[in-house]
């Protein structure tokens, strides 16, 4: 079965630092996103990709950065973390030729910002 | 506003008893409906879809929902829950003229009383 995948799962670092989150996907899929989720919050886009090289901002503003440089992978980063960013990250791919936009969603990694 | 609603933010059940839980959109024309669930600390699994068809849909670990057009409703169901059905769960909504996003609810928190 194919899968998408998130590194790392839980991430605590101090403010100022650099960090990337990855994720990859091994369906083929066209389409990624990246959603911003606190503890038992709703969820929000915060970018998305509908292919390579494609990169948009979501709903809800954020400082990190995303690039698609291969259809598998879509990494998020953050080039100075402040505990502003403290929350969970969940990564989605969709795409297929029966394309109702359904979504598969990683395990998330959760970030600490101190 | 084009939306999709959850309207309780918290249910607490009985194991072994009954579920439904809520979800409503505001959109024209039907739109694709979705689902999900999310454990503590987990990404969201896909428990079940709506693109056309019959409208009472089955999906896994013994959860069926059933569209109603004429109250844009799309609520969930268990006739009998068991304590790992514990979690977050939400709504979503991909609308037809928008083929590329999906909408999810606010989400529903389900605890299990024993």
């Amino acid at each position: 079965e194919a899968d998408i995948y998130q590194t790392p799962r839980y991430l605590v670092i101090g403010t100022g630092k650099k960090i990337t989150l990855e994720c990859s996907q091994t369906m083929g899929h066209d389409k990624m996103y990246w959603y911003q989720q606190d503890p038992g919050m709703e969820l929000h886009l915060i970018h998305y990709s509908y292919g390579v090289n494609s990169t948009e901002k979501g709903d809800l503003s954020s400082e990190s950065t995303v690039s698609r440089i291969r259809t598998e992978h879509f990494p998020l980063t953050l080039e100075s973390a402040r505990p502003s960013h403290t929350s969970q990250y969940l990564c989605a791919s969709s795409g297929g030729l029966a394309d109702y936009n359904e979504q598969f969603f990683g395990p998330g990694t959760r970030l600490t910002v101190l | 506003a084009q939306s999709v609603t959850q309207p309780d933010i918290h249910i607490t059940v009985s194991e072994g008893a009954s579920l439904e839980l809520r979800c409503n959109y505001s959109y024209g024309a039907t739109p694709y409906l979705f689902w999900y669930v999310q454990s503590p600390g987990q990404g969201l699994q896909l428990l079940l879809k709506y693109f056309s068809g019959d409208t009472l849909v089955q999906g896994i670990k013994g959860f069926e929902a059933e569209f109603k057009r004429s109250q844009s409703s799309f609520n969930l169901r268990k006739p009998s829950v068991h304590w790992s059905d514990a979690a977050e769960y939400f709504c979503a909504v991909v609308p037809y003229s928008s083929a590329s996003k999906i909408i999810f609810g606010s989400g529903t928190r389900l605890s299990i009383r024993p």
